[in-house]
């Protein structure tokens, strides 16, 4: 299976931060990389998908970038209700395989 | 705008076989993406993706499951349904389901489900 890490595991940041997570994968997965945000309680919510497409209705300030197997979500000003953890996941490959999360919590 | 809601036991005793439904509403199974995906979030908070079925029945499932996995569909009830056979305290989790397989862009709230005697 594909190996998704994710960096940080948690980090501390405050509102109007700009915020990246790192996604690596094991091996190429061609931009096959999608980002959810999830809140306690509820299931997750596709942010990104295809590495840098936006999904209709997610605000502006997410972005999500590739480089080789490395990639990033971008927070470009951290809002109240963006604290709480991202996944990336990886489509390229079957079995698809989530990163173990990103809890961004406030400073 | 589509809707999932998963149905079935919240407890299941260990060795027995989950049931468990996903009703979608506000949307024809059959039409627009047409892959519908179980995934489970075990405790840590890990996710696994299950697998997923075409409305057509064309199922993929994950090997690390497969042994024990049967998903279905019945598309006159707009519905498709996961059964995990042998369950064991490494099942409790809770479970989704989604439209998409590649990517998921619409989730039920997910159900816990928990194995104990």
């Amino acid at each position: 299976d594909i190996q998704m890490t994710q960096s940080p595991s948690s980090l501390s940041a405050s509102v109007g931060d700009r915020v990246t997570i790192t996604c690596r994968a094991s091996e190429n997965i061609n931009n096959f990389l999608n980002w959810y945000q999830q809140k306690p309680g509820k299931a997750p919510n596709l942010l990104i998908y295809a590495a840098s497409n936006l999904q209709n209705g997610v605000p502006s300030r997410f972005s999500g970038s590739a480089s080789g197997t490395h990639f990033t979500l971008t927070i470009s000003s951290l809002q109240p209700e963006d604290f709480t953890t991202y996944f990336c996941q990886q489509s390229h490959t079957t079995p698809y395989t989530f990163g173990q999360g990103t809890k961004v919590e406030i400073k | 705008q589509v809707q999932l809601q998963e149905s079935g036991p919240g407890l299941v005793k260990p060795s027995q076989t989950l049931s468990l439904t996903c009703t979608v509403s506000g949307g024809s199974i059959t039409s627009g993406v047409r892959y519908w995906t179980w995934i489970r979030q075990f405790p840590g908070k890990g996710l696994e993706w299950i697998g997923y079925i075409h409305y057509n029945g064309f199922t993929y499932y994950n090997p690390s499951l497969k042994s024990r996995l049967t998903i279905s569909v019945d598309t006159s009830k707009s519905q498709f349904s996961l059964q995990l056979s042998s369950m064991t305290a490494a099942d409790t989790a809770v479970y989704y389901c989604a439209r998409g397989y590649t990517y998921c862009d619409s989730w039920g709230p997910g159900t816990l489900v928990t194995v104990s005697s």
